[in-house]
């Protein structure tokens, strides 16, 4: 069985830093591709960054492109997502999530249960 | 960017009934390269539909997608206590962003 854990959120500051981690387990980690979603309070969901199974390309959404850095570590099956800069707008749900292949451009087929990260002072 | 338009934004319907329920692109998805999720309340999101028609595993033939182009349908048929929650389509052709969501449709208990 699939399983996607996630840690690391927290309460924070604007301007400020935190790293998100996932721990996977239940299937070949390094065969399939990850991502993070996020889902502010009450509202939709938005893909955040993406990471190939061979960690060989990385992807950003244009709200987070050069404040979030996203990598995964195979020998301990995580994902992190690494969170500068902070903006209040960052606010939301963070989702780990799997894909159903290696490569970009194939949808998600687990979820992890998300972990809350609130920007505020 | 592609961006999704997903209506109604609320569909209220009765247990037994069918829902239909459409996701439209702002310009072209490549290859049909569409999905869609349910997310219940306090849940994540599931899989429910890829390649806009392909059911993921362990979802119910209830559940149906099609379309191309740039229009897409999701149609529960003989609709359950449990399919009251919020769908979302979403693109994975483009290359800039490589997803894209739609904003969501609340099926509700009418």
């Amino acid at each position: 069985e699939v399983q996607l854990l996630e840690s690391g959120g927290g309460l924070v500051q604007p301007g400020g830093s935190l790293r998100l981690s996932c721990a996977a387990s239940g299937f070949r980690f390094s065969s399939y591709a990850m991502s993070w979603v996020r889902q502010a309070p009450g509202r939709g969901l938005e893909w955040v960054s993406g990471i190939t199974g061979s960690a060989g390309s990385t992807y950003y959404a244009d709200s987070v492109k050069g404040r979030f850095i996203i990598s995964r570590d195979k020998s301990q099956n995580t994902v992190d997502l690494q969170m500068n800069s902070l903006r209040a707008e960052d606010t939301a749900i963070y989702y780990c999530s799997k894909h159903i292949k290696t490569g970009g451009y194939n949808p998600i087929d687990s979820w992890g249960q998300g972990t809350l990260v609130t920007v505020s002072s | 960017e592609i961006v999704l338009t997903q209506s109604p934004v609320t569909l209220s319907l009765s247990p037994g009934e069918g829902a239909t329920l459409s996701c439209r692109a702002s310009q072209s998805v490549s290859s049909n390269y569409l999905a869609w999720y349910q997310q219940r309340p306090g849940q994540a999101p599931r899989l429910l539909i890829y390649g806009a028609s392909s059911r993921a595993i362990g979802i119910p033939d209830r559940f149906s997608g099609s379309g191309s182009g740039t229009d897409f349908t999701l149609t529960i048929s003989r609709l359950e206590p449990e399919d009251f929650a919020v769908y979302y389509c979403q693109q994975y052709s483009s290359s800039s962003p490589m997803y894209t969501f739609g904003q969501g449709t609340k099926l509700e208990i009418k």
